[in-house]
């Protein structure tokens, strides 16, 4: 079975401060892992994906994220926030079993202070 | 690439009204998604498109909803009647391999 945690369902740090979303999987297959973004009133946009190739994956908008098997993690981070990066963040798993089963985790609100 | 296209983007209409939402997906992609998203429930699957077939509709909340892909290119989500309830913001996502692309999403308010 697969299932996506994630840690917190709300972050708030001072703009220019590093950001961290915690993201937890749970997965009986080689997963693929997604960051999506989605901005007040807005549809979710794609900031980064892992498909088993590089553990470290670059995104748009200065973000990134690292895939840990032995901790089952893929957190999202950047070194420094903006004001703009406000928004919901939403971890994804994705399995490929004969179709493909896409699990969202129920998000986090991120807020940035001036 | 012009993304998926959701029409309409608002709409309000009276309870027992017919709503019908409208998805282009992205061109080449064969996989075709309908989520609903509300504060209480956040985020939920609605049906799941593999090449125009239904593969998963598990997540059709009762039979007032329909989904149809009659090509490629095109999808309808009916919900026929309304109530209340359905208030919520529809996105459509259309995927390749195993990356999905959202919508704008239609917001949707029975009144």
């Amino acid at each position: 079975a697969q299932s996506v945690t994630q840690l917190d369902s709300h972050v708030s740090v001072s703009e220019g401060t590093p950001v961290l979303l915690r993201c937890n999987y749970s997965s009986s297959y080689s997963p693929s892992l997604f960051w999506y973004v989605q901005h007040p009133n807005k549809g979710l946009q794609l900031l980064l994906k892992y498909t088993s190739a590089a553990t470290l994956v670059k995104g748009i908008n200065g973000f990134e994220a690292e895939f840990k098997k032995s901790e089952t993690s893929f957190h999202l981070t950047k070194p420094s926030a903006h004001m703009s990066d406000a928004a919901e963040y939403f971890c994804v798993v994705s399995v490929a079993t004969g179709g493909f089963k896409t699990i969202f985790g129920a998000g986090t609100r991120l807020f940035v202070k001036a | 690439d012009a993304g998926v296209i959701q029409s309409p983007r608002h709409e309000v209409t009276e309870m027992g009204q017919e709503v019908t939402l409208r998805c282009k997906p992205i061109s080449g992609h064969n996989s075709l998604f309908w989520y609903r998203q509300t504060m209480m429930r956040g985020l939920e699957l609605l049906i799941y498109f593999n090449n125009n077939v239904p593969i998963d509709d598990s997540g059709m909340p009762e039979d007032r909803f329909s989904a149809k892909m009659p090509n490629a290119s095109f999808s309808t989500l009916k919900i026929q009647p309304s109530e209340p309830r359905d208030s919520a913001v529809y996105f459509c996502a259309s995927g390749s391999g195993n990356t999905i692309y959202f919508g704008e999403g239609s917001w949707l308010t029975v009144v």
